[in-house]
């Protein structure tokens, strides 16, 4: 596969529920990126990540966890989460923070 | 503040032309990007404008006046397929961190 993937498209979950998102990218990137996008929202940057180190963590609840093994791969730890963290959770990379992101395709989240 | 403006919904006639407006508010402007998302699918970039004037690309162009904090974003000889959502974004540089800042998107449906 190219550009960037997201595994699994679509997650339905308990509240008691631990599960995480993975998001790879083949593009060569060192900056990786979540979002989360809820409906006629801008989209709200979650974590960024830079060579493997985390450079920003905008006031993100405890109950989503990021984790970066290498400048390829993002996980996104989920657990304990609330209904209203029902969204889109898109990542993205780019060549350097200063350079064009590239989206993939989204995990469509549901809490219940 | 950081604040950027587009409208929520735009409705155009296939093999018509459409601009989509974008105003921003934001401090240590450092360029301004145009995605195009559709429905369920991850956001591609369009478009990148740092410096006044218009960027023509095909049938997408996209203008900057960074003295009026205005962007917009036009689309030509319309195609259904061009039904999508397109996310204005600015980056600022602040403290030393580059940020995209992100407007909530304009919905734009093509009708025959």
């Amino acid at each position: 596969e190219t550009g960037v993937t997201q595994t699994p498209r679509h997650l339905v979950m308990g509240m008691t529920n631990k599960k995480s998102l993975k998001c790879e990218q083949h593009l060569g990137h060192n900056a990786m990126y979540w979002y989360k996008q809820s409906a006629k929202k801008p989209l709200e940057l979650m974590f960024v990540y830079n060579f493997k180190e985390q450079t920003e963590n905008n006031s993100v609840p405890s109950r989503f966890s990021p984790e970066c093994p290498n400048s390829s791969h993002l996980f996104l730890h989920l657990h304990t989460l609330q209904p209203e963290d029902s969204a889109l959770y898109l990542c993205a990379s780019s060549q350097a923070q200063t350079e064009t992101q590239y989206f993939g395709p989204g995990t469509r989240l549901l809490v219940l | 503040g950081q604040n950027i403006d587009q409208p929520t919904e735009m409705t155009a006639t296939e093999g018509a032309i459409v601009q989509i407006n974008c105003t921003y508010q934001t401090s240590g402007f450092n360029g301004l990007f145009w995605y195009q998302q559709h429905a369920g699918e991850a956001p591609t970039f369009l478009s990148y404008n740092v410096l006044d004037g218009l960027e023509e690309k095909g049938r997408f162009s996209s203008f900057l006046s960074r003295s009026k904090g205005y962007s917009y974003l036009l689309l030509k000889e319309l195609q259904m397929k061009d039904s999508a959502s397109y996310l204005c974004a600015v980056r600022s540089l602040m403290d030393s961190n580059y940020q995209l800042i992100w407007g909530a998107g304009t919905k734009l449906i093509i009708k025959p």
